[in-house]
């Protein structure tokens, strides 16, 4: 049972390059979730999706985008990366609202 | 929004010491939850516990939600608890909140053999 996983887990990025993380759950959740880890912090929310085909903006969703296709994927892609995205990336998903989330293992993502 | 305070900051043990983290939260809450990160960053869910009490193995964790904290007891701590203690919420306080989840900066906890 794989839960949540994000692809890629470690990525180095240049300054001005995109690229697009994968979150993929195969616990049939409804909801799912994009973090981000700095150091010394807790999470914070970057965007949110309700259901396939929904997207919606977190607490810090400046500089990113996503997308949910699928039902199982939540995208999030970074179009100009700045160092100050550099950070942890987690995704996140639930059932429903009001239930227990399970996490991805993280990316850690250096932009230069 | 929600704020929610995590204490101590740091908390450092000798293996086989109980330890207590705080979790305070200024809003009603319809999901609480305690995750470990490892030393390696990966999240692990310890509880889900918007209230009462509940048990696992060493570990409890306790929520009192009309007065707003919880508490996460290890007992006869190991090394292999170090790391870092979230507690995180979801409060429906402003409206549907849809499982959005605001953490706390976390407890540091460091066993030593």
């Amino acid at each position: 049972n794989a839960g949540v996983t994000q692809t890629p887990k470690f990525r180095v990025l240049k300054t001005g390059q995109s690229m697009t993380l994968l979150c993929a759950q195969d616990m049939n959740h409804e909801y799912m979730y994009w973090y981000r880890q700095d150091p010394g912090m807790g999470l914070r929310l970057i965007h949110y999706s309700v259901g396939e085909g929904t997207t919606a903006k977190g607490e810090v969703p400046d500089g990113y985008n996503v997308s949910r296709l699928k039902k199982q994927n939540f995208l999030l892609g970074l179009e100009s990366a700045a160092p100050s995205q550099t950070s942890v990336y987690f995704c996140a998903s639930t059932g429903q609202a009001n239930t227990e989330a399970f996490f991805g293992q993280g990316t850690r993502l250096t932009v230069v | 929004g929600i704020q929610v305070e995590q204490s101590p900051p740091d908390l450092i043990l000798q293996e086989g010491a109980n330890s207590t983290l705080r979790c305070n939260f200024s809003d009603s809450v319809n999901n609480l939850q305690w995750f470990h990160q490892n030393p390696w960053g990966q999240l692990i869910n310890l509880f889900y516990i918007p209230s009462g009490t509940k048990q696992n193995g060493r570990l409890s964790a306790t929520t009192v939600a009309t007065e707003r904290y919880s508490l996460l007891y290890i007992s006869s701590s190991q090394t292999t608890d170090s790391g870092v203690y979230f507690c995180a919420v979801d409060t429906n306080a402003g409206g549907t909140s849809y499982g959005k989840l605001t953490f706390g900066q976390g407890t540091i906890l460091t066993v030593h053999p």
